[in-house]
């Protein structure tokens, strides 16, 4: 079980790119790097997935260097919106949902 | 599309009662998931539906918690009787395929539960 090391907490300023940087020196083969959103009192929310390299969709980018062992989110000019808990799962995504490990996230203010 | 929705949103309950939590799925979605985060611990595994069949019930912390999914639609999961250490937020998650690679997990929005 994969486990992942993230900064308790960032800020940023509104229109900036923010990166949130994930450790997790001991991925496996088969494991996935996936990313949820948290606002308060809500559910976690799927934010983006990859295994290797660089993935992009309309919300975030992720960074995956070519050992796996860490991983980047990148969200483009963030804005006050954007305040959450942010959570990196590293697990076998094939079957199963035993293996996802939320950890304590990584807490984003956005600042005007 | 309704997203998944868990009743109630808060509950509070004494220590020695029971209490059971509702989750509706998204329609269609054969995979249901309930995790919990009790106080200043991150959210963790309970167990996993597939239809009706519990597929994995590894994270249940005792027989005191019962999860049922009767007819593969909805799910509850029953505390009883309900002690201190269980208070924190339930959450629930639904998926279409067992394969999470390309379908993830969609959490509602959670039920707190305060056992006094």
């Amino acid at each position: 079980l994969a486990k992942t090391t993230q900064p308790i907490s960032m800020d940023s300023y509104e229109g900036q790119e923010v990166n949130i940087t994930c450790s997790h020196n001991n991925i496996a083969t088969n494991d996935y790097i996936t990313w949820y959103q948290q606002f308060p009192s809500q559910g976690p929310r799927f934010i983006i997935q990859g295994y290797k390299t660089k993935v992009t969709n309309e919300v975030a980018s992720l960074f995956i260097p070519a050992d796996r062992k860490s991983s980047t989110l990148s969200l483009p000019r963030v804005s006050l919106s954007d305040t959450a808990v942010y959570y990196c799962l590293v697990g076998d995504m094939r079957t199963g949902a035993n293996n996802l490990f939320f950890g304590t996230g990584t807490r984003l203010t956005v600042i005007p | 599309e309704a997203g998944v929705t868990q009743f109630p949103s808060h509950s509070v309950i004494e220590k020695g009662q029971t209490v059971t939590l509702r989750c509706d799925p998204i329609s269609g979605h054969d995979n249901l998931y309930w995790y919990r985060r009790v106080m200043g611990k991150e959210i963790k595994f309970l167990l996993h539906f597939v239809k009706e069949s519990k597929q994995d019930e590894s994270g249940m912390p005792n027989n005191r918690f019962l999860a049922e999914r009767t007819g593969g639609t909805y799910s509850t999961l029953k505390v009883q009787p309900a002690e201190l250490e269980d208070s924190g937020v339930y959450f629930c998650a639904s998926s279409l395929g067992q394969d999470r690679r390309n379908s993830p997990l969609h959490f509602g929005n959670g039920t707190r539960l305060t056992v006094t």
